[in-house]
């Protein structure tokens, strides 16, 4: 079946290491990619996105990410992370194969020690 | 404004109620959301709605019924729901959907029912 995987379940880092999330999808044609945070008690929050052009995006909050077409990959990246920075990190797709429907991977669960 | 709003945040019922939620969103957009979400676990869509016509609907069942009166809102009318129902109900707005590739869905902070 189609879908969207993300690898780490649960990461537990300290404040100023680096972060980096995997993300994999299987649609085949085109995508847009995104990657939404959830803030303890937020709403979920747009931190990037991907349409077209340069596979390298920055987002807000200091995160970037890169699409790699041919690993059907979206990875999250950030070089130092802040204790502010735990949160729900979820990945999700558009795919036109999938009836353009925004389809959420499972979310990765970021705790950031002080 | 790039808000989407939904009421009531919070919603206690009973398996015999009807009540219904409600999303606003005031950003000229054309597409509307409903997704259901567990705790620790991610979205999943309930309905698509594009141009106030159903477009999707992910097998949900009748007890669930949406509603777009207009292009700004969007409601989820709720009947005879089952305790396995409770979870945040959240809205979301793009600006189109299916030639609706190219945009980004805004969220609103849900509601959170729970069903006794």
């Amino acid at each position: 079946a189609q879908s969207v995987s993300q690898h780490n379940h649960h990461v537990i880092l300290s404040e100023a290491a680096s972060l980096e999330l995997g993300c994999n999808y299987s649609y085949g044609g085109t995508v847009n990619l995104f990657w939404y945070v959830q803030y303890p008690g937020q709403h979920l929050q747009l931190l990037l996105k991907y349409f077209s052009g340069d596979p390298l995006v920055k987002g807000i909050k200091g995160f970037e990410a890169e699409f790699i077409k041919s690993k059907f990959s979206f990875n999250l990246r950030k070089p130092s992370v802040q204790w502010s920075d735990t949160a729900e990190y979820f990945c999700a797709v558009i795919a036109g194969s999938n009836d353009y429907k925004l389809s959420f991977g499972a979310g990765t669960t970021v705790t950031v020690r002080a | 404004d790039t808000e989407v709003t939904q009421t009531p945040k919070h919603l206690v019922m009973g398996m015999t109620n009807k009540k219904s939620l409600k999303c606003e969103q005031h950003m000229g957009h054309r597409a509307m959301y409903w997704y259901k979400q567990k705790a620790k676990k991610p979205p999943e869509l309930m309905f698509v709605y594009s141009y106030e016509k159903l477009s999707i609907n992910e097998s949900v069942p009748s007890r669930f019924s949406p509603e777009c009166p207009n292009s700004s809102l969007l409601n989820l009318h709720l009947h005879a729901l089952q305790p396995e129902d409770s979870a945040l109900y959240l809205c979301a707005s793009s600006l189109r959907w299916a030639q609706g590739a190219n945009t980004e869905a805004f969220f609103g902070q849900g509601t959170r029912l729970t069903v006794v």
